[in-house]
C-alpha cells in the first residue's frame, strides 16, 4: 500500500515569511494529492489538492506543487499570518484507491 | 448541510472497558471512513465503508476493534477491551465520490485508556 513521509514535524515562521512543507510517497500509481489543516478542536479540513496530470496548483496564498518523477510533493504558504498556526497533514491516494496521510506538522506563525 | 458528527468528542475509560464511539457522515455519502491518529504520528486508516459493506477493513488493528454500520448511515466503532496503546484520536470522515475530492472530516473522539 501507500506510504507517506512528511517533514518537517514542526516548523515556526515570523509572520510574512514563507512557509513550505514537504512530503514524499511510495506508490507510483498514486494519482491524487490532497492537503488539509487541523485547528485545535476540529477536524482536519481540506484546504488545497492536486491531481497527477498537473505540477502546480495555487488558492491565493497557498500553493501546491507535484513532482511524481521524484514522488515528492509540497505546500507553500506564502505571507503567512496567525490564523495560518495549525497541524497540516499531506496525502496520497494510491492504486488501491486507499487514502494514506503523513504524520502531520505544527506550524507556528509568530506575530 | 450538516458535517460528519462524532461523539462523543472526548472518553477516558479504564484498561479492560468497553467504549463504542459513534460517527454520522453527511447525509447520502456512501463512503465512511475511519481513522486514527495516535499522538504525533500519522493519520492512519482503520477502515472504510461503502453503504453498509466494510470495503477495505485492513487497518483494524485487532479483533477487539469492531466497525458497523447498520443501514448504510451512522457508524460505531467499538473497542472491546480497550488496551493502554488504543489511545489516540479517532476521527471518521465521509465522501460521497470514491474517486472525488478528498474527506470531509468530523472533529475527532478523543480516546484516554487509562
Amino acid at each position: 500500500g501507500e506510504n507517506v513521509e512528511q517533514h518537517p514535524s514542526t516548523l515556526s515562521v515570523q509572520e510574512g515569511d514563507s512557509a513550505v512543507i514537504k512530503c514524499t510517497y511510495s506508490d507510483s500509481a498514486s494519482n491524487y494529492f490532497p492537503w488539509y489543516k487541523q485547528e485545535l478542536g476540529k477536524g482536519p479540513q481540506l484546504i488545497i489538492d492536486i491531481r497527477s496530470n498537473v505540477g502546480e496548483k495555487k488558492d491565493q496564498r497557498i500553493a501546491v506543487t507535484l513532482n511524481k518523477t521524484a514522488k515528492h510533493f509540497s505546500l507553500h504558504i506564502t505571507e503567512t499570518q496567525p490564523e495560518d498556526s495549525a497541524v497540516y497533514f499531506c496525502a496520497a491516494r494510491g492504486s488501491r484507491d486507499d487514502m494514506r496521510f503523513g504524520a502531520g506538522t505544527r506550524l507556528t506563525v509568530k506575530p | 448541510e450538516a458535517g460528519v458528527t462524532q461523539f462523543p468528542s472526548h472518553s477516558v475509560i479504564e484498561k479492560g472497558q468497553t467504549v463504542t464511539l459513534r460517527c454520522d457522515p453527511i447525509s447520502g455519502h456512501d463512503n465512511l471512513y475511519w481513522y486514527r491518529r495516535v499522538m504525533g504520528k500519522e493519520i492512519k486508516f482503520l477502515l472504510h465503508f461503502v453503504k453498509e459493506s466494510k470495503q477495505d477493513e485492513s487497518g483494524m488493528p485487532n479483533n477487539r476493534f469492531l466497525a458497523e454500520r447498520t443501514g448504510g448511515t451512522y457508524s460505531t466503532l467499538k473497542v472491546q477491551p480497550a488496551e493502554l496503546e488504543d489511545s489516540g484520536v479517532y476521527f471518521c470522515a465521509s465522501s460521497q465520490s470514491r474517486n472525488g475530492r478528498g474527506y470531509t472530516f468530523g472533529s475527532g473522539t478523543r480516546l484516554t485508556v487509562v
